[in-house]
């Protein structure tokens, strides 16, 4: 059973305060992603990474950074929170199937920005 | 760019079909998806339907694919009240595993 763990539920940080937030795959998958999640939104890719110490900025990279040091750990940061960062974070890794891919998510972290 | 748009808001009566629509503009999509998120959980793989099949069956779920309108549906037989979740439709982008995913539709089942 593929699991996809992220490091908290919920998280609570003032304002330009240093935010770290992790994930972990166990199944041994390239490819990781983090994404944000907005009301009306939908999903929005921040970041992603194909291998170890491999990123790829995604469509809202402003704000954010990641780092890729093993293969089964793929950790955001947020340099200097700000409150429209306030939002739900989700960590996803994938699976090669048949010529497609198979995303599988984390539970997610909720973060308010104060 | 590439582009997924979905209805925001579903809300049906339990044992009606709900139909879930979305539309997208990449043709060079080679899968579609579904996912179901459930309140303050992650989100669930569903069902995919690769591009070159028009329909596919999965116990309750039918998807519906029209390549030509790009035009992507989800059918839900018989909704149950654990049903009530967000349903996102989803197309990949390139060979890398990523997603464009649409704005989600909040599916709302009532007794």
């Amino acid at each position: 059973d593929v699991k996809v763990t992220q490091s908290s539920r919920y998280l609570v940080k003032r304002t330009g305060e240093k935010v770290f937030l992790e994930c972990v795959q166990d199944m041994d998958h390239e490819n990781m992603f983090w994404y944000r999640q907005d009301p009306g939104l939908g999903l929005r890719l921040i970041y992603f990474s194909y291998d170890v110490k491999m990123k790829e900025k995604g469509d809202i990279p402003e704000g954010y950074s990641v780092s890729r040091e093993k293969k089964e750990r793929f950790s955001l940061i947020l340099e200097s929170a700000s409150t429209n960062q306030t939002s739900m974070y989700l960590c996803a890794s994938s699976l090669r199937v048949a010529g497609g891919y198979e995303q599988y998510f984390g539970p997610g972290t909720r973060l308010t920005v104060t | 760019g590439e582009d997924v748009e979905q209805s925001l808001f579903l809300s049906v009566r339990e044992g009606d079909s709900s139909v879930i629509n979305c539309t997208y503009t990449d043709s060079s999509s080679t899968y579609l998806y579904w996912y179901k998120q459930e309140p303050g959980a992650g989100l669930q793989l569903l069902t995919y339907i690769f591009s070159n099949m028009d329909m596919k069956q999965d116990q309750r779920l039918t998807v519906l694919l029209n390549k030509k309108d790009k035009h992507l549906s989800l059918r839900i037989a018989d909704t149950q009240t654990g049903d009530s979740a967000i349903y996102f439709c989803a197309e990949t982008s390139g060979n890398t595993g990523k997603l464009i995913f649409g704005q989600g539709t909040t599916l709302q089942v009532k007794p």
